[in-house]
């Protein structure tokens, strides 16, 4: 099992431009989620999804979309990017959560460094 | 909103030392789950709590959670330069979103 992957690792913008940040799971895991990192805030939840096709906000979403079309893959959306979206972006997934009034372990991707310009 | 606070934000200690850090929410949790992240990397599960009163160990690693289920921490006996890292708690409050406290770094001097 590869785990979680994301992609890019890094990732240079200029304010404005648009990208997408890929994360995908191989353990057939119905929770994904997305967090940011900045220094001394910890980690704070931008969206999560508990299966295919459903997804909600989290803490800070403004500024990010997502989709969850398959089991698989959950990948986030910057519509235009600004400076303050410069971060670490982590994904990770667990069994469990939503319906299931679950959530085990998450386990988590190495992270996408982006700097917006 | 929800929030979950954890001190201190640094601790430095010499081998040898025991080390703790603790958690709080003003409202109760439906679980709480601690992680260690190494510099440079991504946060790494460390165990799942969801019990009043629980205590759960990993050989030098003992953590416990409240009986109110607010607050939880981590205590680590004997620290080695193996344990540097920022531990991490996050909780939870209706088993979906996770809220994360800031994190207390910890520093091992041999």
């Amino acid at each position: 099992n590869a785990g979680v992957t994301q992609t890019p690792k890094f990732q240079v913008l200029k304010t404005g431009q648009s990208m997408t940040l890929q994360c995908a799971q191989d353990m057939n895991h119905e929770y994904m989620s997305w967090y940011r990192q900045d220094p001394g805030m910890g980690l704070r939840l931008i969206h999560y999804s508990v299966g295919a096709g459903i997804t909600d906000q989290g803490e800070v979403p403004n500024g990010y979309n997502v989709s969850r079309s398959t089991t698989e893959d959950f990948p986030l959306r910057l519509l235009s990017a600004a400076p303050s979206q410069t971060s670490v972006y982590f994904c990770a997934s667990s069994y469990g959560g939503g319906a299931l009034r679950r959530t085990d372990t998450q386990y988590f991707g190495p992270g996408t460094r982006l700097t917006v310009l | 909103g929800q929030q979950v606070m954890q001190i201190p934000q640094y601790q430095h200690v010499q081998e040898g030392e025991d080390f703790t850090t603790y958690c709080n929410s003003s409202t109760t949790l439906s679980n709480i789950q601690w992680y260690k992240q190494r510099p440079g990397g991504h946060p790494v599960f460390l165990i799942q709590l969801v019990k009043s009163g629980e205590v759960k160990k990993q050989k030098r690693l003992t953590f416990q959670f409240g009986e109110a289920k607010k607050n939880s921490s981590l205590h680590i006996t004997a620290t080695q330069t193996t344990d540097v890292g920022t531990y991490f708690c996050a909780g939870q409050y209706n088993f979906n979103k996770f809220y994360f406290g800031s994190g207390t770094k910890l520093n091992v001097k041999p």
